[in-house]
């Protein structure tokens, strides 16, 4: 079964400033992976994800993210954070092959911005 | 922009009443998931769906019930609420790639369930 771990429940960066934000996982083989987004009172909306292919994946607002099988990590990167960018962030894995309809979250990264 | 309703957004009643959570979408998608959603914890899925007729149990066991007699409607029941069932129920419905369950999923903006 897959697993995925988010290391950092709350993250403070300054507006403009750079970001990252970590996730693992634990899958025995290639896995789907994706990134989420959800603001206060909101549903999740996806960010990027990475199903094969180029190991660094743009997103939409500005995100990207870089899989490394080496390190079982994808973590979510973007150059400058905007005060729009507070929410919260989840990383997600999904098995490959049909009929596998389990699609595993963590446990997500809050992310304040200050001005 | 995602065509995924769910109502209602918040909702609070007593012990013991019964509560359908409604979740719509007009993407003609056929797979459609339930997840629950607490504070500081990862979002686990508890019923999902492959198409009309179709329901399966996910992996956190659920007093609750669903439906799909519709492809665009996927409610979710209890039957008899408690306090133990606080908390935001999330609906999602998968963009399908050439059959596989790689495609993405749209996420309702949820329904946030308080048991008195």
């Amino acid at each position: 079964a897959q697993s995925v771990t988010q290391p950092d429940i709350h993250i403070t960066v300054s507006e403009g400033a750079s970001l990252e934000l970590r996730c693992n996982y634990s899958y025995g083989a290639t896995p789907y992976l994706f990134w989420y987004v959800q603001s206060p009172g909101q549903g999740l909306q996806l960010l990027l994800k990475y199903f094969s292919g180029d190991t660094l994946v743009q997103g939409i607002k500005g995100f990207e993210a870089e899989f490394k099988r080496s390190q079982s990590s994808f973590n979510l990167r973007k150059p400058s954070v905007h005060w729009s960018d507070a929410a919260e962030y989840f990383c997600a894995v999904g098995a490959r092959g049909f009929g596998n309809e389990k699609l595993t979250f963590g446990t997500g990264t809050r992310l304040t911005i200050i001005p | 922009e995602a065509d995924i309703y769910q109502t209602p957004r918040y909702l609070v009643i007593g012990t013991g009443k019964k509560i359908t959570l409604e979740c719509s979408q007009t993407m003609g998608h056929d797979k459609m998931y339930w997840y629950q959603q607490d504070p500081g914890m990862e979002l686990h899925l508890i019923h999902y769906s492959y198409g009309v007729n179709s329901t399966e149990k996910g992996d956190l066991s659920s007093e609750s019930t669903v439906s799909r007699i519709r492809t665009e409607h996927f409610p979710l029941t209890l039957e008899s609420a408690r306090p133990s069932h606080t908390s935001q129920y999330l609906c999602a419905s998968r963009d399908p790639l050439a059959g596989s369950n790689t495609g993405e999923l749209f996420f309702g903006e949820g329904s946030r369930l308080t048991v008195l």
